[in-house]
């Protein structure tokens, strides 16, 4: 079956610093990827849609800025989140979508991020 | 438009005893409905999928869940409870242009 690999599962990083998120779909191609938020005692909220070879489509109320997001290849897509704040801390998680079809949504496993 | 409900935000139930977490969707396309998991500081693993075969799914872990088109539903269930499902579940609905929409969870307490 389709694997999605998510990296770091954990970082905690310093205010006004920046962090990677890594995506990477391992055994299928990914047309579209997407990147999600999840605040405590909430459910997963949208954040934007990657496709390869284009610019992110954002979800209203979502820097782009601050949430940098490349989907340079078929297999791979990060987000970045600059000059991190306390409240960027939460609970991020990938999906991609099989270009193929056969596995439909696929996700990561999810990255915590603490800032101090 | 396309829409899913999770009707309880939290269930409680006995070990040994049957799970039934609701799930209500609408979707203006033929939708794929999910269901996933996700323990404590952990991501999202995925229970099962309705892709319009069979209507009764069944998933890991006894996880099964019954798609019906006239009631607009995709309820999981699972005959008995163990101390290791207490987690938290999603019902997730995709339609047209790869929108994926997730209902709001239900925690599942299961209680020894």
């Amino acid at each position: 079956g389709a694997v999605v690999s998510q990296h770091p599962s954990r970082v905690i990083c310093k205010s006004g610093t920046s962090v990677k998120i890594e995506c990477r779909s391992l055994d299928f191609q990914a047309t579209t990827m997407f990147w999600y938020r999840q605040f405590p005692k909430k459910s997963l909220m949208l954040m934007a849609t990657s496709n390869e070879g284009s610019k992110a489509t954002y979800e209203q109320g979502v820097e782009k800025d601050k949430f940098l997001i490349n989907h340079a290849s078929l297999t791979l897509s990060t987000l970045t989140v600059t000059s991190a704040h306390p409240e960027d801390s939460s609970f991020y998680i990938c999906s991609a979508w099989d270009r193929g079809g056969n596995y439909g949504y696929t996700f990561g496993s999810g990255t915590r991020l603490t800032v101090v | 438009a396309q829409s899913v409900t999770q009707l309880d935000s939290h269930v409680s139930v006995s070990e040994g005893t049957p799970v039934l977490l609701r799930c209500n969707y609408s979707s203006s396309y033929s939708p794929s409905l999910f269901w996933y998991v996700q323990h404590p500081n952990k991501g999202l693993q995925l229970l099962l999928k309705y892709t319009s075969a069979a209507t009764l799914v069944k998933g890991i872990n006894g996880f099964e869940a019954e798609f019906k088109k006239s009631e607009t539903s995709f309820h999981l269930t699972k005959p008995s409870a163990h101390m290791s499902d207490a987690a938290e579940f999603f019902c997730v609905v995709t339609g047209g242009y790869q929108k994926v929409t997730f209902g709001t969870g239900t925690k599942l307490q299961v209680i020894p």
